[in-house]
């Protein structure tokens, strides 16, 4: 089974444009989140969706936005970049809202400039 | 408000040696507690996890790690390293039953094998 994919995996954006990140979950997983790995830091959890609904979100500005479809997927929108979104953005799936264990996408390398 | 704490950013280890990685967190309810690994350019790889149950926990590559409710720590040992185990490592909590599955992450420690 294919596991956690993600797209693009790199994309280079300039400052004030608007980015779209793509996740294809676990074939069989409801639970999509999402999270931002800044370089040199640890990841930082800004969403979890569950069954098409928003379950938790992080410390982020209103400028990230998400929705997961009828399929799974799920989508993370950023608009108006900064230079400090410039990151790399994991995707996670996991069974279900409370299952304890998440499996990671490679990740979409963002670079704004 | 949970949070992680991996004392050492980076740890340098000889081929064969032991590793120690060190994780001390907090958490208001009981946790959940994992270690990731993540090699340059790639996700993370779940390494092992404590849910409940048995304090030591194995994992995958002849890792193991030991949860310890009086220190609040879980740290991650291999008895020997191979130089396939340079990687960053990520230490993370959750507390299912009020935050779901999300995961909050140590800042991470760096792993080199020298030959």
């Amino acid at each position: 089974d294919a596991g956690v994919t993600q797209s693009p995996t790199h994309l280079i954006k300039t400052r004030g444009q608007h980015v779209t990140l793509r996740c294809s979950p676990i074939s069989g997983h409801k639970s999509v989140s999402w999270y931002q790995q800044v370089l040199g830091q640890g990841p930082q959890f800004i969403f979890q969706y569950y069954e098409k609904e928003e379950r938790g979100r992080g410390n982020f500005p209103d400028r990230f936005s998400a929705r997961q479809f009828p399929n799974y997927s799920s989508e993370l929108n950023v608009n108006a970049l900064l230079l400090g979104d410039s990151a790399l953005y994991l995707c996670a799936s996991s069974g279900g809202f409370t299952y304890n264990e998440q499996f990671f996408g490679p990740g979409t390398r963002l670079t704004v400039l | 408000a949970q949070s992680v704490t991996q004392l050492g950013s980076h740890v340098s280890v000889s081929e064969g040696a032991l590793v120690l990685l060190r994780c001390n967190y907090s958490s208001s309810v009981p946790p959940y507690l994992f270690w990731y690994v993540q090699y340059p350019n790639q996700g993370l790889q779940l390494l092992l996890k404590y849910t409940t149950g048995a304090t030591l926990v194995k994992g995958i590559n002849g890792f193991e790690a030991e949860f310890k409710k009086s220190e609040t720590s879980f740290h991650l040992t291999k008895p020997s390293a191979h130089m396939s185990d340079a990687a960053e490592y990520f230490c993370a909590v959750s507390d299912l039953e009020t935050s779901g599955s999300r995961l909050t992450f140590g800042e991470g420690t760096q792993l080199t094998v020298n030959p």
